[in-house]
């Protein structure tokens, strides 16, 4: 399986403090994009860092790529109750139709 | 605009019986495809379509139908539901179709919650 991990499966913080998302990945990718999940509703899309990108920042959103060590971690700075959800990260086959495959998730809990 | 809208939200099924989950998205999107959740699995991909008259297979395609006549319409049919496929659907979007560089975000409906008994 081309399927990617997420660590931790569970992070549960104050509200105010960062929260750290790690994904890892087996594969060579063109791309990696995190996609954020709320209880019951689709995956929305947060940010896409290509493979020869390090960093990206997007408004509270950080997201490194290291290829060699084929990891990406997504930091959420100031967290806010309403961070709460699923987070995924999610890498494309480099091959063919360039499919997306997703990894297990990180489910985010912000206390306020 | 809409985006992607996926119906039935909930279905119950029993055993052996069909049925079809519809999928459709107003952003002229040429790649559409479906994924289905389960608790620590992570998304996996079933169906997938580079554009309208062409689809192929995912990880997990077995007892799995789809066809994509239009490009607004990707709808994936059970042949004969069984307990295993009880599960959350997903179908996504994106723009681009086979040649096209996955550098785009896909975009995804709300799912169906599937349950088969």
């Amino acid at each position: 399986s081309q399927q990617g991990e997420e660590d931790p499966q569970a992070l549960s913080i104050q509200e105010g403090e960062n929260a750290t998302m790690n994904c890892s990945y087996k594969t060579s990718i063109n791309n990696l994009q995190w996609y954020r999940q709320n209880s019951g509703r689709g995956l929305v899309h947060l940010i896409l860092i290509r493979s020869n990108e390090r960093e990206k920042h997007s408004g509270r959103l950080r997201v490194t790529l290291d290829t060699s060590k084929k990891s990406s971690s997504l930091l959420i700075t100031a967290s806010r109750a309403a961070d709460t959800a699923s987070y995924f990260c999610a890498t494309d086959a480099r091959t063919g139709a360039n499919n997306l495959f997703f990894g297990t998730g990180t489910r985010l809990t912000v206390i306020p | 605009n809409a985006g992607v809208t996926q119906t039935p939200k909930f279905q119950v099924l029993k055993t052996g019986q069909s049925m079809t989950l519809q999928c459709a998205q107003d952003m002229n999107h040429e790649y559409m495809s479906w994924y289905r959740q389960d608790p620590g699995m992570g998304l996996r991909l079933i169906h997938y379509s580079v554009g309208a008259g062409i689809t192929d297979q995912g990880e997990v395609p077995n007892g799995y139908n789809v066809s994509r006549s239009t490009t607004e319409d990707f709808p994936l049919r059970l042949l004969s539901a069984a307990p295993s496929q009880t599960s959350v659907y997903f179908c996504a979007s994106r723009r681009g179709g086979a040649t096209f560089n996955s550098n785009q975000p896909q975009h995804f409906g709300d799912g169906t919650r599937l349950s088969i008994l």
